[in-house]
């Protein structure tokens, strides 16, 4: 079974500096896909970034960007300059590709969350 | 923009009592899911749909059932809420068809049960 670890529970950054937040997922698949979902405090969960495990390039998103060791199964996310509003729990999540009635499933299996705080 | 919406923010309950969660997503998608969220456990999966009417057990359905009649609405029904189902309840919805298709989220439901 899949599983996904997030080690850092809680994190703290100064505002306009940067920070990593680290993932590691244990798989025997070769195909697969990781997510990093942030949840701001009492609002909606929304993706922040996703990587295809086939793709050597590292994605990224404006300031926020992965680092992706396939052979380490690690997926960390930076925060480049960061901002108040990022302040929020950020999960990291992993899909596995199957087939199955009606086309692909595509379940997550999300770490227990790092709750990032930024401060002024 | 792919709206989720879930009937309420907060709920309490009393144990015995039969609990519906409802979820409404309007952009069509073909995939629904419940998940619930406890403190260091992160997000874990109750339920999913994938069309009307079909279901598959998540990593914890125990205590749950839910119901798909329509595409747009995804129900999570608590026959006799017990106390250890106190959470916060997060319904999602994906486009499905598609492997790498994102899940959207609703606000969630924080269901106390005394």
């Amino acid at each position: 079974a899949q599983t996904v670890t997030q080690s850092q529970p809680e994190m703290s950054v100064q505002e306009a500096e940067t920070v990593t937040l680290s993932c590691t997922y244990d798989t025997s698949e070769s195909n697969y896909y990781l997510f990093w979902y942030k949840q701001p405090p009492s609002r909606q969960m929304i993706l922040v970034i996703r990587q295809e495990a086939y793709k050597q390039q590292n994605a990224t998103e404006n300031r926020f960007s992965v680092n992706f060791q396939k052979a380490a199964k690690s997926f960390s996310l930076k925060i480049s300059d960061s901002q108040l509003g990022d302040t929020a729990m950020y999960f990291c999540a992993f899909m596995k590709h199957e087939i199955s009635y009606g086309g692909a499933t595509n379940k997550l299996i999300f770490g227990t969350g790092t709750l990032l705080a930024v401060q002024p | 923009d792919v709206k989720v919406t879930q009937s309420s923010r907060y709920l309490v309950k009393r144990t015995g009592e039969k609990v519906f969660l409802e979820c409404v997503q309007d952009m069509d998608h073909e995939n629904m899911f419940w998940y619930r969220q406890d403190p260091g456990l992160g997000l874990r999966l109750i339920y999913f749909s994938y069309d009307v009417k079909m279901k598959e057990k998540g990593d914890i359905p125990e205590g749950y059932s839910v119901s798909r009649e329509k595409k747009e609405r995804f129900s999570l029904i608590l026959e006799s809420a017990s106390t250890n189902q106190t959470s916060m309840y997060l319904c999602a919805s994906s486009l499905g068809g598609s492997v790498l298709d994102e899940q959207y989220f609703g606000p969630g439901t924080r269901l106390t049960v005394t």
